[in-house]
């Protein structure tokens, strides 16, 4: 079975800070990883990672894939209070997505 | 604006009562989901259809039926089967399901008990 474990399921720092969050995985039909951000409703894309060693990245959010351990990082870089939300990581299998719980973030100004 | 337009936000069921839940895509996408989100969880897969006129159960399907008589509309019923149905549900679309495209999230219906 497909599976998705997200690391920490909180986290509260002060703005400013630097975060890494963390996403491993098992599945059997790998096809991408995916990043999203929740805030209060729906979930908004981030990035798609299909290839090892290769950052993606975004402003001060960057992230990559480690298809050998199976896993990928998420880092926010100079963290705002806007960033505050629920990241979402999840595996694309042969048919369908696979959501981890989620890393609750929280910047503190 | 392209979108997937879901209603209502908020919405309320009595017991023993069946209640519909819209999803509207105007991205033209083959593929749409329904994911169920609880409190510290993460989305879970409820169904999802390919194509139209056809759909597969998701790793929650009981209690729960759809219908995708056109493209662009692929409405849950949450019936009086689903004992436990208080949730955040989202609607999502990508262009097939197999597909490197990102899905995209309607803005969510919460639904809860009376």
């Amino acid at each position: 079975e497909d599976k998705v474990v997200q690391s920490p399921l909180s986290l509260v720092v002060h703005e400013g800070d630097t975060v890494t969050l963390n996403c491993s995985y098992e599945v059997t039909n790998f096809r991408s990883l995916l990043w999203y951000k929740q805030e209060k409703k729906a979930p908004t894309f981030l990035f798609m990672l299909t290839s090892s060693g290769i950052e993606k990245k975004s402003g001060r959010l960057s992230s990559i894939l480690d298809k050998k351990e199976l896993f990928s990082i998420l880092n926010i870089t100079a963290t705002q209070t806007g960033d505050s939300a629920v990241y979402l990581c999840a595996i694309q299998g042969a048919q369908k997505l696979v959501f981890g719980q989620g890393t609750r973030l929280t910047i503190n100004p | 604006d392209g979108g997937i337009t879901q209603s209502p936000k908020y919405l309320f069921r009595k017991e023993g009562q069946n209640v519909t839940l819209s999803c509207e895509q105007n991205l033209n996408h083959d593929a749409m989901y329904w994911y169920r989100q609880d409190p510290g969880q993460g989305l879970r897969l409820i169904y999802y259809s390919q194509i139209v006129n056809d759909f597969q159960k998701g790793d929650i399907a009981e209690g729960y039926s759809v219908s995708r008589e056109k493209k662009e509309s692929f409405p849950l019923t949450v019936t009086s089967a689903q004992k436990n149905p208080t949730a955040f549900y989202l609607c999502a679309s990508s262009q097939w399901t197999d597909s490197n495209q990102p899905q995209h999230f309607g803005d969510g219906t919460r639904l809860s008990i009376l």
